[in-house]
């Protein structure tokens, strides 16, 4: 079965900065494409960023361009968003999603890491 | 960037009655290539990540019931429950996966009446 656990969440402070990592197993990880998606509490869902699955191509939702990085390494089956500079705004769950087997949907989710921000 | 609309914002439908939930694009997520439209529903519960329901605008995904089914093509889009089940109460999302910067409609929550 496909597996994505998300890790590195926490509280922290304002302009500090956090890095998100996500385990992946059960699929041959190097053959697909990643995101990273966000919900903050009580609100609807914001994708974030999608890495291809060599890492060659990398999107940003202008919301988080400049602060957010976002890392794969197919050696490890692993993810990574660097999260810089954070604000209030950036606390929510953060997950994990795969894309499906023929197109750009989100097919699996992790269950999500939570980020609260402040002070 | 691709703004995707949901109406209504909430609903409430009697057990066994359909449900109607629109999303509406504002481009076309149709694919001259291809003929397929890049739209996406999920389904997200209490405390739970998002499930994928339907994708390419009417394809269901392996084990979803099949009172869910989506519709339409270019910018405007339906997905449809049948006949609601008390298990379906939860918030619906659409989402485009046309261009490179993927968006999602606001959810629409569904309750029982």
């Amino acid at each position: 079965d496909v597996q994505l656990v998300e890790s590195g969440g926490g509280l922290v402070q304002p302009g500090r900065s956090l890095r998100l990592s996500c385990a992946a197993s059960g699929f041959t990880f190097s053959t697909y494409s990643m995101n990273w998606v966000r919900q903050a509490p009580g609100k609807g869902l914001e994708w974030l960023s999608y890495i291809s699955s060599s890492g060659s191509a990398i999107y940003y939702a202008d919301s988080v361009k400049g602060r957010f990085t976002f890392s794969r390494d197919n050696a490890k089956s692993s993810l990574y968003l660097q999260v810089n500079s954070l604000r209030d705004e950036d606390t929510a769950v953060y997950y994990c999603v795969r894309e499906g087997e023929g197109g750009s949907y989100s097919s699996h989710w992790g269950q999500g890491t939570l980020v609260t921000v402040s002070s | 960037d691709f703004v995707m609309t949901q109406s209504p914002d909430s609903l409430a439908v009697s057990l066994g009655e359909r449900a109607t939930i629109n999303c509406k694009s504002s481009q076309s997520v149709l694919s001259r290539s291809n003929k397929k439209n890049y739209l996406a529903w999920y389904q997200q519960k209490p405390g739970h990540p998002p499930k994928l329901l339907i994708y390419w605008a009417s394809t269901r995904e392996s084990g979803v019931p099949d009172r869910f089914s989506g519709s339409g093509s270019g910018t405007d889009f339906t997905l449809t429950i049948s006949s609601l089940q008390a298990e379906d109460v939860a918030v619906y999302y659409c989402q485009q996966y046309y261009s490179t910067h993927y968006t999602f409609g606001q959810g629409t929550k569904l309750e029982i009446k």
